[in-house]
């Protein structure tokens, strides 16, 4: 299976301030998703980020709170802007392993603690 | 709308004592089931997947079955290192996202 790595791990941020995640993928992957999973919750899907397009987001989530980018088949960022404490949560990478039929494979995560 | 719902919501279970987690789900157009376990402070880690009912995985202490309506994750002769936080996903056949369940936090006690 992939092999996921995030950056930062964890991270403190002050209200209003952005913090920009890191995804990186040991192979290529076409799909690439975002989820938040909050204190105590499970996870919440943010977004689908595909190499070459705009990134798809879930119904409560808009681009200009959460851009993505997504510069090649193995990266890619999200960006939580003008941070409120709301925000804290852990952010989470998975990419979809085209050769293990659907199944979906988690970064170790990011956990966003916002004052 | 899909649904996944799991039960219990938290477990606590004696070292060896067998025990099953239910995860019911509506949804249309399954493509597949699949089972994570996450321990704090980490991502979910994989551990089955089941697309059709009728299907049974199994790894190690954890066997995973698939009806029409439900999955269940039996945990034979638990261990306290089997203490974690099971969750539950479907995907459906129209695209690619996962819809997660609420999770049912095990606690195995020596």
């Amino acid at each position: 299976s992939a092999v996921i790595s995030q950056k930062p791990s964890r991270d403190i941020c002050q209200r209003g301030t952005s913090l920009t995640i890191q995804c990186q993928v040991d192979s290529q992957v076409t799909m690439m998703f975002w989820y938040r999973q909050q204190p105590g919750q499970s996870l919440t899907l943010i977004a689908t980020a595909n190499q070459g397009s705009e990134a798809t987001y879930e119904s409560g989530f808009v681009i200009d709170k959460f851009p993505i980018s997504r510069p090649n088949l193995t990266f890619s960022t999200l960006t939580v802007s003008n941070l409120s404490p709301e925000d804290s949560s852990i952010y989470l990478c998975s990419v979809e392993d085209p050769g293990r039929s659907y199944e979906q494979y988690f970064g170790p995560g990011t956990r966003l603690t916002v004052t | 709308e899909d649904q996944v719902t799991q039960s219990p919501e938290a477990l606590r279970l004696q070292e060896g004592e067998s025990s099953s987690l239910n995860c019911s789900y509506t949804v249309s157009g399954l493509r597949g089931l699949f089972w994570y376990r996450q321990d704090p402070g980490k991502g979910p880690e994989f551990l089955f997947t089941l697309y059709s009912a009728g299907e049974e995985k199994e790894k190690e202490r954890l066997k995973a079955t698939l009806t029409k309506k439900e999955s269940f994750l039996h945990i034979t002769a638990p261990k306290p290192e089997d203490s974690a936080t099971y969750l539950c996903a479907v995907n459906k056949a129209a695209g690619n996202k996962l819809t997660f369940g609420g999770g049912t936090r095990v606690l195995v006690k020596p």
